[in-house]
């Protein structure tokens, strides 16, 4: 079936980087754009980042720009999320989630959600 | 602060209607698709409303959408027990170019 699942989320100091994985399965991954949303506790959701379905294209939340990167490889149908200089505040539930339409991504409309990595970012 | 604004809460007894705003400006709603999300705690969140108003298959017709200018709404009509969640919209924002939510509204049944 249709699915996303996270995975390299973990404990890691202020200042330290961690890498995310997203992987994807159950639909042509190359022909969707692939979001990144965080939750922290007792907040909200928050978009983080995009890539385009043939990743040449790549938009931030202005307090990540600069420090995290989105990359693809759609030959694993992979999504990887490069977290670097993590602060306090990045601690939180990371989704990644698909863009609901084909060879898109300025929706906002995201039909495939997975369950969710946890970060957090303590000394 | 949420770029789309929405009220933390909302609440009303089974079988009546909710309605949740969401307000935007020119360069979100205005220009672009609204989106509605469902989300219980422990969960992923569920799309609700794509489009501005259309349902994806499997979501119940008590959920419908509008928008209007800079403004939009959900309604959730004959509110059932299982619909005890947080809902959030969402658009495109041409100005920051990146996607923005409303902070959420808790939906509670009383």
């Amino acid at each position: 079936q249709v699915q996303l699942e996270e995975s390299g989320g973990g404990v890691v100091q202020p200042g330290g980087s961690l890498r995310l994985t997203c992987a994807a399965s159950g639909f042509t991954f190359s022909d969707h754009a692939i979001h990144w949303v965080r939750q922290a506790p007792g907040k909200g959701l928050e978009w983080v980042a995009l890539i385009w379905y043939d990743g040449s294209d790549k938009y931030y939340v202005g307090p990540v720009r600069g420090r995290f990167t989105i990359s693809r490889d759609n030959a694993k149908n992979k999504v990887y999320l490069q977290m670097s200089s993590l602060t306090l505040e990045d601690t939180a539930l990371y989704y990644c989630a698909r863009d609901r339409s084909e060879h898109g991504g300025f929706g906002g409309a995201f039909d495939v959600w997975g369950h969710g990595t946890l970060v957090t970012v303590s000394s | 602060q949420s770029v789309l604004t929405q009220p933390p809460s909302a609440s009303e007894t089974p079988g009546q209607r909710v309605t949740i705003s969401c307000s935007g400006s020119g360069s979100n709603i205005a220009s672009n698709a609204v989106n509605w999300y469902q989300h219980l705690p422990g969960t992923a969140p569920k799309l609700l409303i794509y489009g501005n108003n259309r349902r994806p298959s499997g979501v119940p017709d008590r959920f419908s959408a509008s928008t209007s200018g800079t403004s939009a709404s959900l309604v959730i009509s004959g509110l059932q027990s299982e619909d005890e969640a947080d809902y959030y919209c969402a658009s495109w924002d041409d100005s920051l170019t990146h996607v923005v939510f409303g902070g959420g509204t808790k939906v509670t049944v009383l």
